[in-house]
């Protein structure tokens, strides 16, 4: 059983448009977060989500919007895409926050044209 | 922030050799993870260190927190092509939720 799933797996798209990716964990987990892997492989915070609440909102422009419906699932928005948002964008999962164990998600590829 | 500098960025070496990677931060940290990523997946955790002077051994990978808690070792013995990956250091944000992660270090192993 998949721990942490994202969908897609890749994703293509050109400037200006609008998309989603999902992430559902199947492990019972309270915290979820997104992080933002860049082409030099820094992995860097977005957001992190407690119990549905925001809990951590990094330097990210307006135009993320991350939404958690209910604790196992952690979407994230992006309007208006730019060519700077091509990234690999990883969502992980923790029992609690802090140093407990981060579980990662295979991570999404986007590629914007 | 409480940055985590990693060194060496790139390290390739052949399969038998031994390795260290390193982990440098000016901020004491509570405790330091390891992770390794393989290509096309996510970090999968390695070892937490929580102890100042601390060392932990995984097989062939021996890891070790520094004495003051600002920095931490990553000792590959014998190193083997399933070694091959980004290994990244991470430490807790000041606010406790989230990390923060070094820059990697990029280890090939080559037969």
């Amino acid at each position: 059983d998949t721990a942490v799933s994202q969908t897609p797996k890749y994703l293509v798209t050109q400037m200006g448009n609008d998309k989603s990716i999902k992430c559902e964990q199947n492990l019972g987990h309270d915290t979820m977060y997104w992080y933002k892997q860049d082409s030099k492989k820094f992995l860097k915070i977005m957001f992190s989500y407690n119990n549905k609440e925001l809990i951590i909102n990094e330097t990210v422009p307006n135009r993320f919007s991350p939404k958690s419906p209910d604790k196992a699932h952690l979407n994230l928005h992006i309007n208006s895409l730019e060519l700077g948002d091509s990234a690999v964008y990883f969502c992980a999962s923790s029992q609690a926050a802090g140093l407990d164990t981060q579980y990662f998600g295979p991570g999404t590829r986007l590629t914007v044209l | 922030t409480q940055l985590l500098e990693q060194s060496p960025q790139f390290l390739s070496i052949q399969e038998g050799e031994n390795l260290t990677v390193y982990c440098n931060s000016s901020s004491v940290f509570s405790s330091l993870q390891w992770y390794r990523q393989e290509p096309g997946e996510g970090p999968v955790l390695l070892v937490t260190v929580v102890t100042g002077g601390e060392v932990k051994k995984l097989k062939r990978l021996t890891f070790q927190f520094g004495d003051a808690r600002k920095d931490s070792s990553l000792h590959i013995t014998a190193a083997q092509p399933g070694d091959t990956g980004l290994y990244l250091c991470a430490g807790p944000r000041t606010s406790g939720y989230a990390l923060n992660f070094g820059k990697g270090t990029s280890l090939l192993v080559t037969p």
